[in-house]
């Protein structure tokens, strides 16, 4: 199984909204990731994880929290969001830090209204 | 490098010619590359990768040339096939960091 399952698939939230996003994978990866993707463009790191702890946070602004409940389970809560953070989220994982290859889940396109 | 246009760079082929895919990477110190395969409305799915003591490695129908000397990776796919039509990413890694992704490039098959 080389799944990563992202939930939902479309998200629709208003800029006071709080709504979560959910990333789950079964290959015992150590390392789980969160990416945005714009149109057009390449993903960009927002977060990294490494057995649960938060290596990498990539300047994000705080209206992005990430969390990791477990070593299956990357969360990413999303609280008073703008319109330009409409965007494809993607999330990742790879077996650690070390081994890089990563496989992405289908990620959640997220418009904020 | 960045692409800082509106379109990606598009890459028109007809079906059963071969592709090949260019990227220009940054660091000269990346020890690891890897190619994805993005298609519409889903995520980039992982195709070949290569280490940096290598210049060349084979998967099925594609085949990765890595030029260290100009920091050139190329993505060669063979016979190409309508369901190649995706945009390709490289990404390149340097050891204890993050991959970064190359600006991508569109591969349109024509029948």
């Amino acid at each position: 199984d080389t799944e990563v399952t992202q939930t939902p698939k479309h998200l629709v939230m208003g800029m006071t909204n709080k709504k979560s996003l959910k990333c789950e994978q079964h290959m015992g990866h150590r390392a789980m990731y969160w990416y945005k993707q714009k149109a057009k463009k390449p993903p960009e790191l927002m977060f990294v994880y490494s057995y649960e702890k938060l290596s990498i946070n990539e300047s994000v602004p705080s209206r992005f929290s990430p969390e990791c409940p477990n070593s299956s389970l990357l969360n990413l809560h999303l609280h008073a969001l703008q319109p330009e953070d409409s965007a494809l989220y993607l999330c990742a994982s790879s077996q650690d830090l070390v081994e890089r290859v990563a496989f992405f889940g289908q990620g959640t396109r997220l418009t904020v209204v | 490098g960045e692409s800082v246009g509106l379109h990606l760079p598009t890459l028109s082929v007809q079906e059963g010619d071969n592709s090949i895919i260019n990227c220009a990477y940054s660091n000269s110190a990346s020890d690891y590359f890897i190619w994805y395969k993005q298609e519409s409305g889903k995520g980039p799915q992982f195709i070949i990768d290569i280490r940096s003591n290598m210049d060349k490695r084979q998967g099925q129908r594609v085949t990765v040339l890595l030029n260290k000397t100009v920091k050139h990776l190329s993505l060669q796919i063979a016979a190409t096939q309508p369901g190649d039509s995706a945009v390709y990413f490289c990404a390149e890694i340097y050891y204890g960091q993050n991959f970064v992704f190359g600006p991508g490039t569109r591969l349109s098959v024509l029948p």
